[in-house]
């Protein structure tokens, strides 16, 4: 069965400092793998996907993600951040047997000024 | 575009009484939609899915005559929380699958629902 796993339920960084979020997952075959931010009072947001290909994943707000199947891993990684960035973040697995993703529990991420 | 809106944005109800929540897909039409549930400060759960003019499928240990979907076009889904207790109080989500999208592509949200049941 897919899953996923955060282990880090908190992260706090200073403004402008870089950042990498950890995500490791469970599944079978090759995953389609997910990074979504959560705002509050706003829906979740794709911040990037991978499916096949180049390994390292560029999405949006200067975000990046790098697979890397021997570990099992998907973590997000920036190399600057900014205080609008301060939200929860979950990775997700899904496959191209059916549509559904699997959601991690989620890191909420923490900007000191 | 791909925008998914969800209303009511939040809804306060008596116990045993029902509520419907709805979900739109505002540019797009969608013959997948999900619903899912967030407890405060945990992950979404996936209740269910939605296809369009077919019988909603349910995870394991949702109960379907409780929570009654109902996709009736392209654009639409609805949830009816039926008999509502304080424990179904929580915090519902609904995504959409873009029509003719690859299996397993990304989903799009909408902004959510808080339920509170008194």
């Amino acid at each position: 069965a897919q899953s996923v796993t955060q282990p880090d339920i908190h992260i706090t960084v200073s403004e402008g400092a870089s950042l990498e979020l950890r995500c490791n997952y469970s599944y079978g075959a090759t995953p389609y793998l997910f990074w979504y931010v959560q705002s509050p009072g706003q829906g979740l947001q794709l911040l990037l996907k991978y499916f096949s290909g180049d390994t390292l994943v560029q999405g949006i707000k200067g975000f990046e993600a790098e697979f890397k199947r021997s570990q099992s891993s998907f973590n997000l990684r920036k190399p600057s951040v900014h205080w609008s960035d301060a939200a929860e973040y979950f990775c997700a697995v899904g496959s191209n047997r059916d549509d559904k993703i699997i959601f991690g529990k989620g890191t909420r991420l923490h900007i000191l000024p | 575009g791909a925008v998914v809106s969800q209303h009511p944005s939040w809804v306060i109800c008596k116990s045993g009484t029902s509520v419907k929540i709805e979900c739109r897909s505002l540019d797009f039409q969608a013959t997948t939609m999900f619903w899912y549930r967030q407890f405060p400060k945990q992950s979404l759960m996936l209740m269910a899915t939605s296809n369009e003019g077919s019988k909603a499928t349910y995870e394991q240990g949702v109960e379907k005559d409780k929570f009654l979907i109902n996709h009736a076009s392209l654009t639409l889904s609805t949830l009816t929380v039926t008999s509502a207790h304080p424990e179904d109080s929580s915090f519902y989500i609904c995504s959409a699958i873009l029509a003719g999208n690859r299996l397993g592509d990304e989903q799009f949200f909408g902004p959510g629902t808080r339920l509170t049941v008194l």
